[in-house]
């Protein structure tokens, strides 16, 4: 079975500082690993992807992600938050045909 | 810009009426996803479509829930009778290609039955 475990369920963080959000996952073969961003009222939108190859992964909005099978996470990383960054971050896990998500974490960013 | 569209985004029922979600995935993708968010479950996976073929709607109470594919344009989702607890946000997903893309979310359908 695959899951997704995301430890933080709220994150605060000052504008401009550094920002690593957490996923660990459970999956049997090759997994492949994705977060999302969903800021209020709206839908999830794709922030970054992985498949194979480099385990250091480039997404949209400066946000990186780094896969460590030997640890089974996939840590999402900016090095300087913005007031836009303010949203509900989810990190899933594909494969069997399905995508599964984590709870997600809620990050609030202050000025 | 292609986007997943679903319709109602809000919609406010009485218990024990029918409720049906409908979604337009991005045109040419083959896979559907239906999940449903709450604030204590989280995203939940309740139904997922192939070529129109359900694959799995295991996470979807059976009694009654059902989640059909008329064609490739339009997937629904059906609540009959609807109840206080089935009140979330519905997100349809698609995505082309089953195991490695990823899904493209619509922006829900926030359903509340009183």
């Amino acid at each position: 079975a695959q899951s997704v475990t995301q430890p933080d369920i709220h994150i605060t963080v000052s504008e401009g500082a550094s920002l690593e959000l957490r996923c660990n996952y459970s999956y049997g073969a090759t997994p492949y690993l994705f977060w999302y961003v969903q800021s209020p009222g709206q839908g999830l939108q794709l922030l970054l992807k992985y498949f194979s190859g480099d385990t250091l992964v480039q997404g949209i909005k400066g946000f990186e992600a780094e896969f460590k099978r030997s640890q089974s996470s996939f840590n999402l990383r900016k090095p300087s938050v913005h007031w836009s960054d303010a949203a509900e971050y989810f990190c899933a896990v594909g494969g069997n045909y399905k995508l599964s998500f984590g709870a997600g974490t809620t990050v609030t960013v202050r000025a | 810009d292609a986007r997943v569209t679903q319709t109602p985004r809000h919609k406010v029922t009485e218990m024990g009426q029918e409720v049906t979600m409908r979604c337009q995935p991005i045109l040419g993708h083959n896979t559907v996803f239906w999940y449903r968010q709450t604030m204590m479950q989280g995203l939940e996976l309740l139904a997922y479509f192939r070529n129109r073929a359900p694959l799995d709607d295991s996470g979807m109470p059976k009694d009654r829930f059902s989640a059909e594919m008329p064609d490739a344009t339009l997937a629904t989702l059906k609540i009959q009778p609807s109840e206080p607890r089935d009140s979330a946000v519905y997100f349809c997903a698609s995505g082309s290609r089953l195991q490695n893309t990823e899904a493209f979310f619509g922006q829900g359908t926030r359903l509340t039955v009183v």
